[in-house]
């Protein structure tokens, strides 16, 4: 009964080797957010799509992209992943933009080797 | 612009005894407040929500939370704590204008369940 689905829960990748990671909803949500969490921090948002507007925060690296190819998918794309980017990433939907509910995905583990 | 702070990153109770975690807010228009969960290795789960309806709102759980305009707080509670809450809590904060379009979490406290 997942709703908001995170595949792999554990990535492991080598540094400099591309990565993907998925999240998949059955909510029919517009807007799907990613966010990176490190240990013992707060989940930072690195970009959100509402339908397939993209939005990115100004302090996402450029190393961090993301596709959104249709209303239930989004990918988030790490291009050359370095040490610091092992963290663990989640994926979250609302019905609208800023004021409403997020429902967060199990997370995906990246570790960088 | 808003944020929230939470004080004490680390909260320890006996089984039983009550919950108390604070959260403050800032933000320069009626905000949204929200208390979400985190187990380990897991997603954040929505505890509670306010939206202005009431200044007292309830949660799952048993937690609830007090939006406390003069104080700027959202503090959450539980009266009597049970292992199984032994988890990460965020305290968020979601406005209009500039950062609106966001959540902006606090840096988390760690609450721990002892018998």
């Amino acid at each position: 009964d997942a709703m908001v689905i995170q595949n792999p829960r554990y990535q492991v990748t080598q540094f400099g080797k591309p990565v993907t990671l998925s999240c998949s909803q059955t909510l029919n949500h517009n807007v799907m957010y990613w966010y990176q969490q490190k240990s013992s921090q707060a989940p930072k948002l690195l970009f959100h799509y509402y339908d397939k507007d993209f939005n990115n925060e100004a302090d996402t690296p450029d190393n961090f992209q993301s596709r959104r190819p249709n209303t239930s998918f989004c990918f988030l794309d790490i291009r050359s992943p370095g040490l610091g980017d092992a963290a663990m990433y989640l994926c979250a939907t609302s019905r609208l933009e800023g004021r409403d509910i997020q429902y967060f995905g199990a997370g995906t583990r990246l570790s960088v080797l | 612009a808003q944020s929230v702070t939470q004080l004490g990153s680390h909260v320890s109770v006996s089984e039983g005894a009550l919950v108390l975690l604070r959260c403050n807010y800032s933000s320069s228009v009626p905000p949204y407040l929200f208390w979400y969960v985190q187990y380990p290795n897991q997603g954040l789960q929505l505890l509670l929500k306010y939206t202005s309806a009431a200044t007292l709102v309830k949660g799952i759980n048993g937690f609830e939370a007090e939006f406390k305009k003069s104080e700027t707080s959202f503090h959450l509670t539980k009266p009597s704590a049970h292992m199984s809450d032994a988890a990460e809590y965020f305290c968020a904060v979601s406005g209009l204008g500039g950062g609106g379009n966001k959540l902006t979490f606090g840096t988390g406290t760690q609450l721990k369940v002892e018998l």
